[in-house]
C-alpha cells in the first residue's frame, strides 16, 4: 500500500524567511500522482499542484516552487519569502493513477508564519 | 452554488446517536468523495461516488457508516450509533470526473463532536 510522510509537524517562520516542508512517499507502481494541498484556518482544502510520476521536472509558481526526485521518494515545496497569509497547514498525497480515486495524504505541515 | 457546500458545519452529539452529515457538490461534478480528518492526522478516504457507477465504499471504517449519493446531486453520509473516536472533521470533495483530479473541490467540512 502507498504512504505519504511529512515528519515536520510544525514550522514556524519569521516572515520573508524561505521554508521547505518536505514530503516523502511510498509506493510500488511506477505511475502516479503527486499532489500539494493547502488547509487555511478556514478549513477547505486549496489545490497547489499536481505532479505525474513521469514529470520530474522541478516547478515554480510566484513564491512557491516543487522539488520533485524520484531516486528519493520525495517532492518536497519551497515557499520564498514567506508570509503571514501562507500560515496553513498543507498537506502532501498521492494516488495511483489505476487504483481508484483514493487520495492517500500526509499527516500535514502546520506552517505558521510571524512577523 | 459556486463551491462545495456542506451541512452543518459544527455538529455536537450525544454517544449511540446517529448523525447525517450532507454534501451539495459543485453543479457538473460527477465525482463526489468523502474523507476524514481526524485531529492531528491526514486525512482518510471514505467513500467515492462517480455518476451512476457503484461507490467505492473501501474506506469506510464500520458498518456503522454509510453513504448515499442521487444521480450526480446531493450526497449524504450517516453514521449510526456514534463513538466518540468518530469525532473529525468529515470532508466532502467533488470533481468533474474521476480523470480530474486535480480539480477535486474541497468543502469546508462538518465538525462533528461525540460527547
Amino acid at each position: 500500500a502507498q504512504k505519504v510522510t511529512q515528519a515536520q509537524t510544525e514550522i514556524s517562520v519569521v516572515e520573508k524567511e524561505d521554508v521547505t516542508l518536505d514530503c516523502v512517499y511510498e509506493t510500488r507502481d511506477t505511475t502516479y500522482y503527486l499532489f500539494w494541498y493547502k488547509q487555511p484556518p478556514s478549513g477547505e482544502l486549496v489545490f497547489l499542484i499536481r505532479r505525474n510520476s513521469f514529470d520530474e521536472q522541478n516547478e515554480i509558481s510566484g513564491r512557491y516552487s516543487w522539488n520533485f526526485q524520484k531516486s528519493t521518494s520525495s517532492f518536497n515545496f519551497t515557499i520564498t519569502a514567506s508570509q503571514v497569509v501562507d500560515s496553513a497547514v498543507y498537506f502532501c498525497a498521492l494516488i495511483l493513477t489505476g487504483g481508484g480515486n483514493k487520495l492517500t495524504f500526509g499527516t500535514g505541515t502546520q506552517l505558521k508564519v510571524e512577523l | 452554488g459556486a463551491g462545495v457546500s456542506q451541512s452543518p458545519s459544527n455538529k455536537v452529539t450525544e454517544k449511540g446517536k446517529d448523525v447525517e452529515l450532507r454534501c451539495d457538490p459543485i453543479s457538473g461534478h460527477t465525482a463526489l468523495y468523502w474523507y476524514r480528518q481526524r485531529l492531528g492526522q491526514g486525512l482518510e478516504f471514505l467513500i467515492y461516488f462517480q455518476g451512476n457507477s457503484a461507490p467505492d465504499k473501501s474506506g469506510l471504517p464500520s458498518d456503522r457508516f454509510s453513504a448515499e449519493r442521487t444521480g450526480e446531486s446531493v450526497s449524504t453520509l450517516t453514521i449510526q450509533r456514534t463513538q466518540q473516536e468518530d469525532s473529525a472533521v468529515y470532508l466532502c470533495a467533488s470533481s468533474l470526473d474521476w480523470l480530474e483530479v486535480d480539480e477535486a473541490f474541497f468543502g469546508q467540512g462538518t465538525r462533528l463532536t461525540v460527547v
